[in-house]
């Protein structure tokens, strides 16, 4: 199975900083990653699929690059609404996994 | 707008079989363009995706679950089904039924259902 780790695992930020959630996969997955956010209680949501391409109805301040096996979520200006756990996905090769999640508090 | 909600108990007893439907709204299960599939997660914990189904029947289940584990479709009540067999507490988890939309082999999960917590006890 390929491994999926975030970094950081928690980070605290404030409303307007510029905040980057990593994703490295233990082997290559050329772009087949995908990025949710789960809000406490919620289920997930999806942000961005195919690294880069941003979901239907998903504010443009979330972006997402890399490729390989290194990757990258930004959001360019945090919001109140953006706290909760985010977690990448890989749809390289079956089983698909997640990473462990990174949680971020608005501070 | 796709809706998806989980039925089933939120009890079983170890060594039982867990079984779970997920009712599909607002868009046809038949629908070519996607996968329907179950992902879970353990308190507290990440997730896992469990499987998933083509609307044919066709089937991917998750190697570590496979031996325990059957997923269904009856597209005459936009319905799929998951059945865990030999459950133990290991199994404890929140259970979510989603949409699988596999444009561009990126294989995303574009809607997901509330979830439902199902704890293996006796």
């Amino acid at each position: 199975d390929i491994q999926m780790t975030q970094s950081p695992s928690s980070l605290s930020a404030s409303v307007g900083d510029r905040v980057t959630i990593t994703c490295r996969a233990s082997q290559s997955i050329g772009s087949y990653l995908n990025w949710y956010q789960q809000e406490p209680g919620k289920a997930p949501k999806l942000l961005i699929f195919g690294t880069s391409s941003l979901q239907s109805g998903v504010p443009s301040r979330f972006s997402g690059s890399g490729s390989g096996t290194d990757f990258t979520l930004t959001v360019s200006s945090l919001q109140p609404e953006d706290f909760g756990t985010y977690y990448c996905q890989q749809s390289y090769s079956t089983p698909y996994t997640f990473g462990q999640g990174t949680k971020l508090e608005i501070k | 707008q796709v809706q998806l909600q989980e039925s089933g108990p939120g009890l079983v007893e170890p060594s039982q079989t867990l079984p779970l439907t997920c009712t599909v709204s607002g868009g046809s299960i038949s629908s070519g363009s996607y996968y329907w599939g179950w992902i879970r997660q353990h308190p507290g914990k990440g997730l896992e995706w469990i499987g998933y189904i083509y609307y044919s029947g066709s089937t991917y289940y998750n190697p570590s679950l496979k031996s325990r584990l059957t997923i269904s479709v009856d597209t005459s009540k936009n319905q799929f089904s998951l059945k865990l067999s030999s459950v133990t507490a290991a199994d404890t988890a929140l259970y979510y039924c989603a949409r699988v939309n596999y444009g561009s082999g990126t294989y995303s999960i574009d809607y997901w259902g509330q979830g439902t917590l199902v704890t293996v006890s006796s």
